[in-house]
């Protein structure tokens, strides 16, 4: 069981946009500005798309934006392209314990 | 831009340690910028991080494996390394090496090595 919380799956046409969610607590996407998202295409290694809640790092598209409220960070990709098609981690920097990284189950994302 | 490369046995038998080694190119691994990590992905299934080692040799592991996990830096050869005892079937996985920028940002990842528990 992944220390935090996101939709085993969504789903969204071509040129639509999604919302994928990831739910922890308060010792980490809560307490911390340190939640990140990972696209992950088959048999590839992840590829950061998102870092410390909202920054986009260099070379990646603005049509995916990151956000947080409380507990619950927020991945958003709007003008959803072919090529979305993957899957989607977050993670968090924690404080339970011991400070270490705690990433989501991952999300299926379909493009219809 | 940093370069990252996983090497070590593809298959190690149940009850022994699994040693994997990662190059870093590009950078230097004693950059104050950066921690170290590793992460694996059991096949068809989830990340899971299983720590964080900066170039001092201060590491953060996770707290579920960490009886089993030593990692270590080696700044003479831009390497860091994993050690993981007393495997079994369930420490087969994809075994990454990224860079964290830091808050367990892992911007720059390996390409994954398989490594497969069994006798």
């Amino acid at each position: 069981q992944s220390a935090l919380t996101q939709p085993a799956s969504v789903s969204g046409s071509p040129g639509q946009s999604i919302t994928i969610s990831c739910t922890g607590t308060s010792s980490d996407v809560g307490g911390y500005n340190y939640v990140s998202w990972y696209q992950q295409h088959p048999g590839k290694a992840p590829k950061l798309i998102i870092y410390d809640v909202s920054n986009r790092p260099s070379g990646i598209s603005n049509r995916f934006s990151g956000s947080k409220s409380g507990n619950t960070a927020s991945l958003t990709i709007s003008g959803l392209q072919a090529e979305d098609e993957a899957d989607y981690y977050c993670g968090s920097q924690t404080s339970s314990i011991t400070p270490h990284v705690v990433f989501g189950g991952g999300t299926r994302l379909t493009v219809l | 831009q940093l370069q990252l490369q996983e090497s070590g046995p593809g298959l190690v038998k149940p009850s022994e340690t699994l040693s994997l080694t990662c190059t870093v190119s590009g950078g230097s691994i004693s950059s104050s910028n950066y921690h170290w990590g590793w992460i694996r992905q059991p096949p068809g299934k989830g990340l899971e991080c299983i720590g964080t080692i900066y170039y001092s040799g201060r590491t953060y592991y996770n707290p579920s494996l960490k009886s089993r996990v030593t990692m270590s830096v080696d700044t003479s050869k831009n390497q860091f390394s994993l050690k993981l005892s007393s495997v079994t079937a369930a420490d087969t996985a994809v075994y990454y090496c990224a860079s964290d920028r830091g808050g367990g940002n892992f911007d720059y990842w390996g390409q994954g090595t398989l490594v497969t528990v069994s006798s």
